[in-house]
Order: structure tokens, then sequence, then C-alpha cells
């Protein structure tokens, strides 16, 4: 059962322009969302998280984009830079359930290329 | 301020012996997390640890357990390894373990032949 899934397996964008991710979810009860950056067998690292409080968080580059009728999640990245070529997870957790506490549920992942 | 440290980073192990992994949370970060990622299921929760205690568990076998210890660092041992158990063992560490960034260590690469 995907509670969380990225469509889009794979990205490609040219460096300076802005990238966009998606991630749509079916639980309801999600309320924090998350989104990681990740190199191959390395640990993925954190990059900016939104509570279902607000609808948009920016973050430097990044900015996460929530749309809770929709279930639905954006990641943008303006603008686009060569360092940026990964795999993007999106991941939600549930506050409000003590069974779910210190649980993420993840996307598959998008991998972003960024091209000169 | 240091992360989260997993050793060892590789490991391989024959069919059928035991494996205990370690993960040092980031300073003051009282939840532990581990999951387990393949390349055909993604990144899946084992379980979670607060304050020495066990609050969360995934969808593993027994063979799959785990703990924590006072100063919050936390050891997940794997027995009776199987070739399926093959996996990139990742930990993240947070301050509550709710509603916050979670920060991952590098993982232990762990290779059962």
């Amino acid at each position: 059962d995907q509670q969380v899934k990225q469509n889009s397996p794979s990205l490609s964008v040219q460096e300076g322009r802005i990238s966009i991710l998606n991630c749509d979810y079916t639980n309801s009860m999600f309320d924090y969302f998350l989104w990681y950056k990740k190199y191959p067998a390395e640990g993925p690292t954190f990059l900016i998280s939104i509570s279902s409080i607000k609808d948009k968080n920016e973050d430097g580059r990044f900015t996460v984009f929530l749309n809770k009728s929709a279930k639905h999640l954006s990641l943008h990245i303006v603008p686009s830079q060569p360092g940026d070529s990964a795999v993007y997870f999106c991941a939600a957790s549930v506050s409000m359930t003590t069974d779910s506490w210190g649980k993420l549920q993840f996307g598959a992942g998008t991998q972003v290329v960024v091209t000169p | 301020k240091a992360g989260v440290t997993q050793t060892p980073r590789y490991l391989i192990k024959t069919r059928g012996q035991q494996v205990t992994l370690s993960c040092s949370p980031i300073s003051g970060h009282r939840s532990v997390s581990w999951y387990q990622q393949t390349p055909g299921q993604g990144l899946q929760f084992l379980f979670e640890y607060f304050s020495e205690t066990q609050r969360n568990k995934g969808n593993f076998p027994g063979r799959f357990s785990g703990r924590q210890f006072s100063n919050s660092r936390s050891e997940m041992n794997v027995s009776t390894l199987e070739l399926g158990d093959s996996a990139l063992y990742l930990c993240a560490s947070s301050q509550m373990g709710v509603a916050t960034e979670a920060f991952f260590g590098q993982g232990t690469r762990l290779t059962v032949v």
C-alpha cells in the first residue's frame, strides 16, 4: 500500500532553470512532510519540511508547496545546479497517533539530472 | 555539531549468521529510527526507539530487533541472515520522533552471501 507516490521516476533540467518535483499522498492523516536528497550508497540528506498548517515553506533555493485538498506537495529548486543531480525523496508522517511516531513513509524517489 | 554516525559502513556476512549495526544520533536527539533500503522495496521503516523504549515497529519478521541505550545510541540486530536481507540499512535521529526533521546517517551496506 503505497501511501506516498512520486509518479515521475526521472527529471532532466538545464542548469539555471527551475526543477519541480511532485509528490502525492493518500493518507489524510499525514500532517508533516519532508524532502530529502540522496546520492548512491549514502544516507538521505534533509532538505526542507512543511507542516500541514502551512501551504508554503522556503529555504534558500528550495521551496515546498502543500495542497492539502489535493493531497499534493511539490518541491521547487531555483536555480538548478549540477550538484543538485541526485535522487529526491518525499516523506510523510503522522503526529496525532502514537503508533506512527518516529515513522516516515517514503515515496519511490525521483532521479534529477541537471545538465550544463 | 556532529551528524548521525553509523558503523560499520560495509559488512559481508554468510547466510545463517547474525549481525549487529550501530547508530549514534545527533547530540540531544532522543529518537532513533531504522530503515531498510532495497532497490525493489525502497525505504521501509523497521522500528523506532525513544528513551530506550521501542515505540513503533514496521512490518518485518522477528529476526530484526533493536535496542537503545541511555545515551540514545541504538543498535539493530538481524539474526539468521537471509540473502534477501542484503540492503542499505539507515538510521535517522530526531529530537522527539514526531513532526520534526529527521537526519540520516550514511548507512551500513549489508551483503549476505
